[in-house]
């Protein structure tokens, strides 16, 4: 079974500055999608970035980038030029591709960290 | 409306009661997921739906929780004789391509509350 560890329970941030958010994860996949969601008080989980495990290029979507270490199993996300529309709770997450056997693209979450940003 | 959406939005119950979730996908999404989300557990995987089907049930917690999917549409998550455990929220999610890099999509929850 896969497990998404995120160390951090809480982070905090001036506005404009940059931050970043720790993942690791536990797999003996090869290949895997990981992902970050977003989670304001709204509870509307969004998508902020993606990353297949068999590109070595770190995902990049305007202010949010990844460190993606695959031997170290890190997945880091992080956020340049903080806003305060960025306040939220971030979950890491893991995917196993395929729609079937023990997959089924569930997805496995860390804990979550709760980011604030301050003005 | 194009996304997922979930009803009712908060839900207080007696311990005891029985309560019905409902989840609309994303229209022609065949994939839909239940997450649970609570402090002690964090955010887990309840059940998956393929169509009408629930191949995936290893995440319901107890024969207490059930689910159904009709019409590859509308699902349903029932728990019967609630607990004072079960409070949290519960995510419903929809995706076009189970499994693929495509994004799921999640819907605002229902917070469920039993006293």
């Amino acid at each position: 079974a896969q497990t998404v560890t995120q160390s951090q329970p809480e982070m905090s941030v001036q506005e404009a500055e940059t931050v970043t958010l720790s993942c690791t994860y536990d797999t003996s996949e090869n290949n895997y999608y990981l992902f970050w969601y977003k989670q304001p008080p709204s509870r509307q989980m969004i998508l902020v970035i993606r990353q297949e495990a068999y590109k070595q290029q770190n995902a990049t979507e305007n202010r949010f980038s990844v460190n993606f270490q695959k031997a170290a199993k890190s997945f880091s996300l992080k956020i340049s030029d903080s806003q305060l529309g960025d306040t939220a709770m971030y979950f890491c997450a893991f995917m196993k591709p395929g729609a079937g056997g023990t997959s089924y693209g569930k997805l496995t979450f860390g804990q979550g960290t709760i980011l604030t940003v301050h003005p | 409306g194009a996304g997922v959406s979930q009803s009712p939005s908060n839900k207080v119950t007696e311990k005891g009661k029985d309560v019905e979730l409902r989840c609309d996908p994303i229209s022609g999404h065949t994939a839909l997921y239940w997450y649970r989300q609570s402090l002690g557990q964090g955010l887990e995987f309840l059940i998956y739906f393929q169509g009408n089907s629930a191949p995936d049930k290893s995440g319901l917690p107890s024969d207490r929780f059930s689910a159904e999917r009709t019409g590859g549409s509308v699902s349903t998550l029932t728990i019967q004789r609630t607990q004072q455990e079960d409070s949290a929220v519960y995510l419903c999610a929809s995706s076009s391509d189970p499994g693929s890099y495509n994004e799921q999509f999640f819907g605002p929850g229902t917070r469920l509350t039993v006293l």
